[in-house]
């Protein structure tokens, strides 16, 4: 596609339940990654993945995230058991990786955990 | 790993002044600087981006500048007008990995 696509673009759950994020990076991109965006706050970095390497998971907060990218293309990131902290923006953004440019993001997923 | 620091947090300029927007990373291995503008309620969108090969980038109304000395980056924007009111974020990556750190941010409001 065009850009990079997140859906849901909304999503307002119940603190406990799991909740599944989706991200459609440009074609082409081999590089994926995964940030969170309180409010107000600057971007957290999440996960990162690379064409075939093992992803980088140094920064989920926590063994209730969890990514995985499928096909070298498509990647959801699950939370397990929301909690009102995970409330935030979560921004999905693609590169073509190895030293060429600059981030492409997609317009993010509004978390609510209520 | 890497540590960016962006200053100042906010900044209130007039209309046709200059703005200066501040960061610093802490590993000299970082070769790759972008700045995001991030406008209310949108995506971050890249504006300008510096490579360590090089001390200073312009592109019209913003230039950018890098000290690897000094291991600092700063983001100039001249002549602001009201559309330059956003949220920047500047970005440094370490040679061989593409992860970026980002700073936490300066929201810039522009005066009419």
């Amino acid at each position: 596609g065009a850009g990079v696509s997140q859906s849901p673009s909304n999503k307002v759950t119940e603190k406990g339940k799991d909740v599944e994020l989706r991200c459609d990076p440009i074609s082409g991109h081999t590089a994926l990654y995964w940030y969170r965006q309180s409010l107000g706050q600057g971007l957290e970095f999440l996960i990162y993945f690379q064409g075939n390497s093992a992803p980088d998971k140094s920064g989920l907060p926590s063994d209730r995230f969890s990514a995985e990218r499928t096909g070298g293309s498509v990647s959801t990131l699950t939370i397990q058991r929301t909690q009102q902290e995970d409330s935030a923006v979560y921004l999905c953004a693609s590169s073509f990786g190895q030293g060429v440019s600059g981030y492409t993001f997609g317009s993010g997923t509004r978390l609510t955990v209520v | 790993g890497e540590n960016v620091e962006q200053h100042p947090s906010t900044l209130s300029v007039q209309e046709g002044d200059s703005a200066v927007i501040k960061c610093t990373y802490s590993d000299s291995a970082s070769n790759y600087f972008p700045w995001y503008k991030q406008e209310l309620g949108k995506r971050p969108q890249l504006i300008i981006d510096i490579r360590s090969n090089v001390g200073e980038k312009k592109d019209q109304r913003i230039a950018v500048t890098l000290n690897k000395t000094a291991k600092h980056f700063s983001l100039h924007i001249t002549e602001t007008q009201p559309e330059d009111s956003a949220v920047y974020f500047c970005a440094a990556s370490i040679e061989g990995n593409e992860k970026l750190t980002f700073g936490t941010g300066t929201r810039l409001t522009i005066i009419p």
